[in-house]
């Protein structure tokens, strides 16, 4: 089963302070990893994709294969980057023996709130 | 794109009753919705997979006779609380997965939420 594990539950940090949230992950296969955000009262929103090594909001993650990490960091931290954030494998769809088609499920890490102070 | 709406946005009730919340994919189809259950600064707690036409699929815990889900399109999933009692109150959010031609993987767009409070 794809699992990922955010070993902070909070993290503080200073406004303009480097910030890296952690995440690593334990499953076999080519690993596919996402960042979502969930800010005060939003919705939870996509932040970044591993395949598409974009980076959103100044944010950045690196798949490390040796380390089994996909850690979400930020050079300089804002205070509208205090929010929730979630590390998590993609859904994953998959084929079953009589020709169906089934999906899979998310499964998120703890998620770890950030608090950036001014 | 890809906006996912939930209704209500909150809701309080009584103890006995029942409630119906709706997910709706406004702009794509999806064959494929979850609901989730989140308590107050916890990450989000997968209650069950709603397949467009068959049954959905629980997680281990969630009672399937207390939250019913129906998935009779592919842009509308519903989860209904049936009697519902004060500790199922939570925050109930829904997601949806778009349609995929030939792609392996893809992630999921999130309703805002729906807020139910049991008196």
């Amino acid at each position: 089963a794809q699992r990922v594990t955010q070993p902070e539950k909070l993290l503080s940090v200073f406004k303009g302070a480097p910030v890296e949230l952690k995440c690593n992950y334990s499953y076999s296969g080519s690993p596919e990893l996402f960042w979502y955000v969930q800010y005060s009262r939003q919705r939870l929103q996509l932040l970044l994709r591993h395949i598409s090594r974009e980076s959103i909001k100044g944010f950045t993650a690196d798949l490390n294969k040796g380390e089994t990490s996909f850690h979400l960091k930020k050079p300089f931290a804002q205070e509208e980057d205090s929010a929730m954030y979630y590390c998590a494998p993609p859904s994953t769809l998959t084929k079953s023996n009589a020709g169906g088609t089934s999906y899979g499920k998310l499964t998120f890490g703890q998620g770890t709130i950030l608090t950036v102070h001014p | 794109g890809a906006v996912v709406s939930q209704h209500p946005s909150w809701v309080i009730c009584k103890s006995g009753t029942s409630v119906k919340i709706e997910c709706r994919s406004l702009d794509f189809q999806a064959t494929t919705m979850f609901w989730y259950r989140q308590f107050p600064k916890q990450s989000l707690m997968l209650m069950a997979t709603s397949n467009e036409g068959s049954k959905a699929t629980y997680e281990q815990g969630v009672e399937k006779d207390k939250f019913l889900i129906n998935h009779a399109s592919l842009t509308l999933s519903t989860l209904t609380v049936t009697s519902a009692h004060p500790e199922d109150s939570s925050f109930y959010i829904c997601s949806a997965l778009t349609e995929l031609p030939s792609a392996y993987t893809d992630t999921q767009y999130f309703g805002p939420g729906t807020r139910l409070t049991v008196l």
